[in-house]
């Protein structure tokens, strides 16, 4: 079965400098990577995805992530953080074996406080 | 830009009774899903639906819980006699096709059990 860890509770930075969330997974197939993001009072909001080709892919807000097979990790990266991203950021990982309509399998969530 | 939508955004029950989370996904996705999260833990799934029937279930999904898509908007999460465990923030998400679609969700309902 399909697993997410986000290894850090909370993740803290200063307003301009870069951040990274990190996230591992595991799965029988290949991965199809999600992030997603969630402010107060607000439901999961869609930062980007990978699914195949190229391992940088860009999304919204000036977000990217990674995608490391060998490491098994895609980690989300920003170059220049805003106090506005402070956010509760979750991970998500669906198994290419299973069916497109499968369910998500989330990590626990890292939150991020963007520091002024 | 289209959105799910989900009532009432805080509902407080008694321990035993019935509640209903209702859930408006966007218009032309034919997949849906029912996930909750309870308080600092992880989120998980509990059902998705396709052509008005269950596609999966979690083991959470068990026979106190039901959906229900009852016209052509509403997606519904019944919840037949609350228990303190149940109280969460659940979400219903949406999906347009299969594939390598992103799930859209709604806001959430954060139940209360007492």
């Amino acid at each position: 079965a399909q697993s997410v860890a986000q290894p850090e509770d909370q993740v803290n930075v200063a307003e301009g400098n870069p951040l990274t969330v990190k996230c591992t997974y595991s799965v029988s197939g290949n991965p199809y990577l999600f992030w997603y993001v969630q402010y107060p009072n607000r439901g999961l909001q869609f930062l980007l995805k990978y699914i195949t080709g190229d391992n940088l892919v860009k999304g919204s807000y000036g977000f990217e992530a990674e995608f490391n097979k060998s490491q098994t990790s895609f980690h989300l990266k920003k170059p220049s953080a805003l106090v506005s991203d402070s956010a509760l950021y979750f991970c998500a990982v669906r198994d290419s074996l299973d069916s497109g309509n499968t369910p998500l399998v989330f990590g626990k969530g890292t939150r991020l406080s963007v520091i002024a | 830009e289209p959105e799910v939508t989900q009532t009432p955004s805080h509902q407080v029950t008694q321990m035993g009774q019935e509640v209903i989370l209702r859930c408006v996904p966007i218009s032309n996705h034919l997949y849906f899903y029912w996930y909750r999260q309870i308080l600092g833990q992880k989120v998980e799934f509990l059902v998705s639906f396709y052509n008005n029937e269950i596609s999966e279930k979690s083991e959470i999904f068990d026979d106190q819980f039901s959906v229900e898509r009852p016209d052509g908007s509403n997606f519904t999460l019944k919840i037949r006699s609350t228990k303190l465990e149940d109280s969460a923030m659940y979400f219903c998400a949406s999906l347009r096709t299969s594939g390598y679609n992103e799930q859209f969700f709604g806001p959430g309902t954060r139940l209360t059990v007492l």
